[in-house]
């Protein structure tokens, strides 16, 4: 059974909508993460946090927003959606922040802006 | 900025044959190397994660780093058609976080 869970799987938007991705993990891990994988493109990091606290983040765009309301929770919530957003969003949890801590990924949520 | 190059693009091989993948670096400072797979649809499986120049085996999958040379390898022993798939290699920085720079990855086919 996935550990950690994003939904939905698949979402198709309008350009200039607004979108939000779920990402819950049930691993009991401190950190949760945002990555991207766009097509032609490598998997890019976003978003880091610890213990419900902002880390890093590494995207330029105010539009995507992610939203931690429980330790185990790390939505993404994505405004004004273009045409290049399109992309597959992972979501990853780790037990801490550390060099060694392994990452584990979500099956992604797949976004396709119209 | 680090930059992950990964070659070959695509590699086919015969099911039992070692495969052998490459991936090189720009930044010499980094302290972490992994490589990652991933099936069609599903998320990405962490296969080895190596820190020191040497080797670093997990089961059939073994990799090399020479941080002098910029390069990490990952060697995959006796490779079954189940192992058909995305092969990631990600570094990461000096530092906490978790921040890691991918390869844009090699296809890997297996053949029975």
């Amino acid at each position: 059974d996935p550990k950690i869970i994003q939904k939905p799987k698949y979402l198709v938007a309008v350009t200039g909508s607004e979108k939000i991705l779920i990402c819950e993990q049930y691993l009991g891990h401190n950190a949760m993460y945002w990555y991207r994988q766009s097509a032609k493109k490598p998997l890019e990091f976003m978003f880091s946090y610890s213990y419900q606290k902002l880390m890093d983040n590494q995207t330029a765009s105010s539009r995507f927003q992610p939203q931690s309301s429980k330790k185990n929770h790390l939505d993404l919530q994505i405004t004004a959606l273009k045409p290049d957003d399109s992309a597959t969003y992972f979501c990853a949890s780790s037990p801490g922040t550390a060099n060694t801590g392994q990452l584990y990924f979500g099956e992604g949520s797949k976004l396709t802006v119209l | 900025q680090q930059k992950v190059q990964q070659s070959p693009e695509s590699l086919t091989v015969s099911e039992g044959a070692m495969a052998s993948l490459n991936c090189t670096f720009s930044d010499g400072t980094s302290d972490n190397f992994r490589w990652y797979r991933q099936h069609s649809g599903k998320g990405l499986e962490m296969l080895v994660s190596i820190f020191s120049d040497g080797e670093k085996e997990e089961g059939r999958f073994t990799a090399h780093l020479n941080r002098a040379s910029l390069h990490v390898s990952l060697h995959i022993r006796e490779p079954q058609p189940s192992d058909s798939a995305v092969y990631l290699c990600a570094v990461k920085a000096t530092g906490g976080n978790n921040k890691l720079t991918f390869g844009q990855g090699t296809v890997l086919s297996v053949i029975p």
